[in-house]
């Protein structure tokens, strides 16, 4: 059974860090190409980053919005995925999931309220 | 950016009853694979999106019979053919075809 669980989600004060991270299981996650994707208060969902394999030279892509303050990586020794975001705005809050494929499965979500 | 149109925003139906939901695209999704990458999710109420239809028509294994999507170019629909209790939640299209990835911004079907 495919499971993607996210952690580190959290309040957090405009152009601090944070970083999450994506635990799977139930696939070849050396072989799988990862997203992020997030879904807005307004519940719009829209796609963040994008991670490939390491026989794709783990390309990586990112959504204008975050090009520059977010970096998508991966560690395959662990079947995880990061997103480290830097120099969060209000508008970075989200929930934030993790999805195997573009979009075949995703994780339960994880809450990131950006404030002060 | 390719821009997804739905419609309706929302849809109010009785159990058994036949469903549509549109969504239109800004650009054609015809790739120049000759295939066309337009997609259906489903979003229960608490719960993360699950995939129901990929490239317009084709379901994955899990998703009953009773769901259907056709379309091309830049038009394309989703049909329920009677709807039933777990199918509530918010449909959302997407796009894989042209760079970046994006969704329309849903449709909620909520029961009569």
């Amino acid at each position: 059974e495919v499971q993607l669980v996210e952690t580190g989600g959290s309040l957090v004060q405009p152009g601090k860090s944070l970083k999450l991270t994506c635990a799977t299981s139930g696939f070849t996650f050396s072989n799988a190409w990862m997203h992020w994707v997030r879904q807005s208060p307004e519940k719009q969902l829209e796609w963040v980053a994008q991670i490939k394999a390491k026989s794709n030279n783990y390309a990586t892509y990112y959504a204008e919005s975050v090009k520059g303050r977010f970096t998508i990586s991966r560690d395959d020794s662990k079947s995880s995925v990061y997103l480290q975001m830097n120099s969060l705005k209000e508008e970075d809050t989200a929930i934030y999931y993790c999805t195997l494929g573009p979009f075949d499965y995703w994780g339960q979500g994880v809450m990131v309220t950006v404030s002060s | 950016d390719v821009v997804m149109t739905q419609t309706p925003v929302s849809l109010s139906l009785a159990i058994g009853q036949p469903a549509s939901i549109s969504c239109k695209s800004s650009q054609s999704l015809l790739g120049t694979s000759g295939k066309t990458f337009l997609n259906w999710i489903l979003q229960r109420p608490g719960q993360s999106p699950k995939r129901l239809i990929y490239q317009v028509s084709k379901l994955y294994s899990e998703v009953p019979d009773r769901f259907s999507g056709s379309g091309s170019e830049t038009e394309f629909t989703l049909k329920i053919s009677r709807v039933e209790a777990e199918d509530l939640g918010v449909y959302y299209c997407w796009q894989g075809t042209h760079f970046p990835y994006t969704f329309g911004a849903g449709t909620k079907l909520e029961l009569k």
